[in-house]
């Protein structure tokens, strides 16, 4: 069985631009969560899709970061305009539930974003 | 915010088993303890979970006291490859919010 997948594994943009991450859940899974960690914090949760539904999007950080499920397979996260604080790891999960016990989440290996 | 209370870091020699403990004073009934570990800049890995009862799975075991108010993750033979951060978390659905975690070095 494939794992989460995350593309790209870097991506270097200049303030200003716009840049889309891409994650592939394991398949079966209708949960998939976006989080990410920024320079010297910790791991926070961005948002949950149930499916192609936003379930809780409370961690999103502001209007400049869009994400989509279509589909309810493969996610995106798009940040636009990129500023410099954006900077950070992205990382994307899944799981077959949402409530545990059968609710374990399993982690792709990041998304790397720089934004000079 | 995390509910959960570890050591900032520890230290264990390898091949001697490695007790990470955690505080959760105000866990709920519905929420499980869940244990995550985060391999140098890897994605975050499962290790295990557990709700009132002790587990084991072939990665670790968990024991929860009695009155769930705080539980040890235990590696039985902790190997240089176990050396990560690890996450307690607690968790009824949806997000999982991590602190600081225990910094774990295995050491030779």
């Amino acid at each position: 069985e494939a794992g989460v997948t995350q593309f790209p594994s870097h991506s270097v943009i200049e303030k200003g631009q716009t840049v889309t991450l891409r994650c592939d859940p394991i398949s079966g899974h209708d949960n998939l969560y976006w989080y990410r960690r920024v320079m010297g914090k910790e791991i926070k949760f961005l948002l949950h899709f149930v499916k192609e539904s936003k379930q809780d999007e409370s961690g999103m950080p502001n209007n400049r970061f869009l994400a989509e499920r279509t589909g309810g397979t493969y996610s995106t996260l798009k940040v636009q305009p990129a500023e410099l604080e954006d900077s950070g790891v992205y990382f994307c999960a899944s799981s077959r539930f949402r409530d545990p016990p059968g609710n374990e989440q399993f982690f792709g290996p990041g998304t790397r974003l720089t934004v000079l | 915010d995390a509910k959960t209370t570890q050591p900032p870091s520890m230290d264990c020699a390898e091949g001697r088993a490695a007790n990470l403990p955690c505080n959760h004073s105000t866990i709920s009934g519905n929420e499980y303890v869940y244990w995550y570990r985060q391999i140098h800049s890897q994605g975050p890995q499962y290790i295990i979970h557990g709700l009132k009862n002790n587990e084991t799975n072939e990665m670790a075991s968990l024991i929860i006291t009695e009155d769930r108010k705080s539980s040890t993750l235990i590696l039985p033979h902790a190997t240089l490859r176990d050396t990560a951060v690890y996450y307690c978390i607690l968790n009824a659905g949806n997000m999982l919010t991590f602190g600081g975690g225990t910094r774990l070095m295995v050491k030779p």
